[in-house]
């Protein structure tokens, strides 16, 4: 069974760096064609897909947000990490990631979410 | 960058027919998927490659394809099915992927 769950601060300050880590369970990246995704929801706004780590370490990033993020793998761990530089209070919303299916892109075991909030 | 764009909101009367559309340049090159949403709780998969149903979604739930546009159909829709629906797809390189700005059923 294909869990995963978030862990990191729910407290950042504006211009600090934000640490995500999605640790996961039931597969593992090192697997062909798995990936692992990070998508925010700001308080009752959409969702924004983030960035995205194949298991051939191929990494993909939402255009407007490239600059300030980084997403990497512990495939020793089960871990994919997430950070995001010079954080404002906009990027306050719960952070998800996600399992994408092995044969296509779609999203198909989420974790639970944890909320981010940015403020001084 | 790349948008898909959804109607903000959609209502139905129990046992009537919903149709969610999902707008993009892109989708007749990439595939579609859609996510339903409940208030507090992660996005569930119910449509995946515009028209596949993971297991354990109803057969209510129905997707198709026509080309800028892939429409999410709920039929018979149900009180429980009253949520946020949101399309996915990637651009047409598929370097990223992005979601729709969401639609919100709701349940007369």
């Amino acid at each position: 069974q294909i869990t995963l769950k978030e862990s990191g601060p729910t407290l950042v300050k504006p211009t600090q760096t934000l640490t995500l880590t999605c640790t996961f369970s039931g597969f593992s990246l090192t697997t062909n064609k798995v990936g692992v995704a990070w998508i925010r929801q700001p308080p009752g706004k959409a969702l924004e897909w983030l960035a995205l780590i194949y298991w051939n370490d191929d990494k993909r990033y939402s255009p407007s947000l490239k600059s300030r993020l980084t997403i990497t793998q512990d495939t020793s761990k089960n871990q994919v990490v997430l950070t995001m530089t010079n954080m404002d209070p906009v990027d306050t919303g719960t952070y998800y990631c996600a399992h994408r299916m092995v044969t296509t892109d779609g999203f198909d075991f989420w974790g639970q979410g944890t909320m981010v909030t940015v403020s001084s | 960058s790349y948008k898909l764009t959804q109607p903000p909101s959609v209502s139905v009367s129990p046992g009537q027919t919903a149709r969610i559309t999902c707008s993009g340049d892109a989708l007749p090159k990439q595939y579609a998927y859609w996510y339903q949403q409940k208030p507090g709780q992660a996005p569930v998969l119910i449509i995946y490659k515009d028209t596949e149903r993971p297991s354990g979604i109803p057969e209510r739930f129905s997707g198709s394809t026509s080309g800028t546009k892939v429409t999410l159909t709920i039929s018979g829709v149900q009180a429980e099915d009253e949520a946020d629906y949101y399309c996915q797809s990637a651009d047409s390189s598929a370097t990223y992927s992005v979601f729709g700005g969401g639609t919100k059923l709701t349940v007369l």
